[in-house]
């Protein structure tokens, strides 16, 4: 089976860019997240989706990050607009019936 | 809510030392999953070890945890680290409360040194 795949794996965005990052999840899986890694806060959780119906927004992420998933093997997270704050690793999950998840190598963001 | 904790942010040991990291949670759940995560430089987080019973060890790649709900832990143990092992561990739970919740500690880097 495939893994979970992410594009672009680095992305240099400009202050005030938009800037949309893509993840296909493993074949069968119905759980998809979308997390932010950096070495202080560690992993915070983005967006859940099971079965394409947004679970969970991420809450103090809602005003400028976006995730959507138009069918079951695709999803994009949205920035706009990006901010230095925003540099981190990008990380995309998916999983089946509340089992491990497997990540994606994940897309560098920095934000200059 | 859920919540992991992960009391050592960085370990350095030396190679052939043994290594216990510390993962205590808390739930209000019953039906619930754990984890340990691993994730080399510049890699994906990789499953390393998961378990929902209780007071039975997990073992793979020479790393065990056991789950022991009376303490609420689900500690990471190895006898003895090789290099190989320096990696950031992440310990998570995963609640099984109608949709999943998926909680993750903060990570521990573990460098180990010649």
């Amino acid at each position: 089976d495939a893994g979970v795949t992410q594009t672009p794996r680095h992305e240099v965005a400009e202050k005030g860019q938009t800037i949309i990052l893509k993840c296909e999840p493993v074949s069968g899986h119905n759980d998809l997240f979308w997390y932010r890694q950096t070495k202080i806060q560690g992993l915070e959780l983005l967006s859940y989706f099971r079965s394409k119906s947004l679970m969970e927004d991420g809450g103090a992420f809602k005003d400028r990050f976006k995730a959507e998933m138009l069918n079951s093997s695709f999803s994009t997270l949205k920035i706009q607009p990006t901010e230095p704050k925003d540099s981190a690793v990008y990380l995309c999950a998916s999983s089946r019936d509340w089992d491990e998840q497997y990540f994606g190598p994940g897309t560098r963001l920095t934000v200059l | 809510g859920d919540s992991v904790t992960q009391t050592e942010g960085l370990v350095t040991l030396t190679e052939g030392l043994p290594v216990k990291l510390n993962c205590t949670y808390q739930t209000a759940y019953s039906d619930v999953a754990f984890f340990w995560y691993v994730q080399h430089l510049n890699e994906a987080p990789k499953l390393l070890l998961r378990s929902s019973t209780d007071n039975k060890r997990t073992e793979h790649q020479g790393f065990h945890a056991t789950l022991h709900k009376s303490s609420s832990s689900f500690h990471l143990q190895k006898s003895s680290v090789q290099l190989s092992d320096s990696a950031l561990y992440f310990c998570a739970l995963s609640d099984n409360t109608g949709y999943q919740n998926f909680y993750f500690g903060k990570g521990t880097s573990l460098t180990v040194i010649p």
